[in-house]
């Protein structure tokens, strides 16, 4: 079956770097996508990788390693406004995004 | 601003009751998506439409019934659903299904609750 696995919560402080791990199993690959969900909003696209390697994007960066099934989120100088769930998703052989259940990430002062 | 609206935003509803989402988009895609949200669940798909036509429909069972008129409007018609029903129904759009579904661009959803 297809699998997107992440952890279910992590908490950092503000100022602080973290990194939220995604590894994957699915029926092919077409790329990794990676969104920002604020509670009570809407899913809001941050990232894609669809070759090994990092992204950067301001204080966001997505890695992946396609032999490992394996990527991660690195959001550095964390903010306030991070505070958020960040959901891994993953393209199929079908073009379908396959889903992770989602990270909720608590920023403390 | 995404350009996705939904209506309503909060709907409750009994078990007999027929009722209907509506999702419009002002971004000019060709894809339209309907998932639907439960708490610490993955995202599911539910049902996918390019350019008016249905190419997805992930064995949802028949108490939905989606409708997509036009490429820029999307329906969720509801009826007979049951309590585990209840959660938050997102509409999203791409510019094309297929290698273009990854950057989807999402609603504010409709959070449902059934009693």
């Amino acid at each position: 079956g297809q699998n997107i696995d992440q952890p279910t919560e992590m908490t950092a402080t503000e100022g602080a770097i973290v990194q939220i791990n995604c590894t994957y199993q699915t029926s092919g690959f077409n790329g990794l996508f990676w969104y920002q969900q604020h509670a009570g909003e809407a899913p809001t696209f941050l990232s894609y990788n669809v070759l090994d390697g990092l992204e950067e994007k301001g204080r966001f960066s997505s890695f992946l390693s396609r032999s490992k099934g394996y990527s991660y989120l690195l959001l550095k100088e964390l903010q306030m406004k991070d505070s958020a769930s960040y959901l891994c998703a993953v393209m199929d052989s079908n073009y379908q995004l396959i889903w992770g259940a989602g990270t909720k990430l608590i920023i403390k002062p | 601003e995404t350009g996705v609206t939904q209506t309503p935003r909060h709907l409750v509803m009994g078990m007999t009751n027929k009722k209907s989402l509506k999702c419009e988009q002002h971004l000019g895609h060709n894809a339209m998506y309907w998932y639907k949200q439960s708490a610490k669940k993955p995202l599911e798909l539910m049902f996918v439409y390019n350019f008016k036509e249905q190419t997805e429909n992930n064995s949802v069972p028949s108490r939905f019934s989606p409708e997509c008129p036009n490429s820029s409007h999307l329906f969720l018609h509801l009826h007979t659903l049951q309590p585990e029903d209840s959660a938050l129904y997102l509409c999203a759009s791409s510019p094309q299904d297929r290698q273009g579904a990854g950057e989807q661009y999402f609603g504010p959803g409709t959070r449902l609750t059934v009693t």
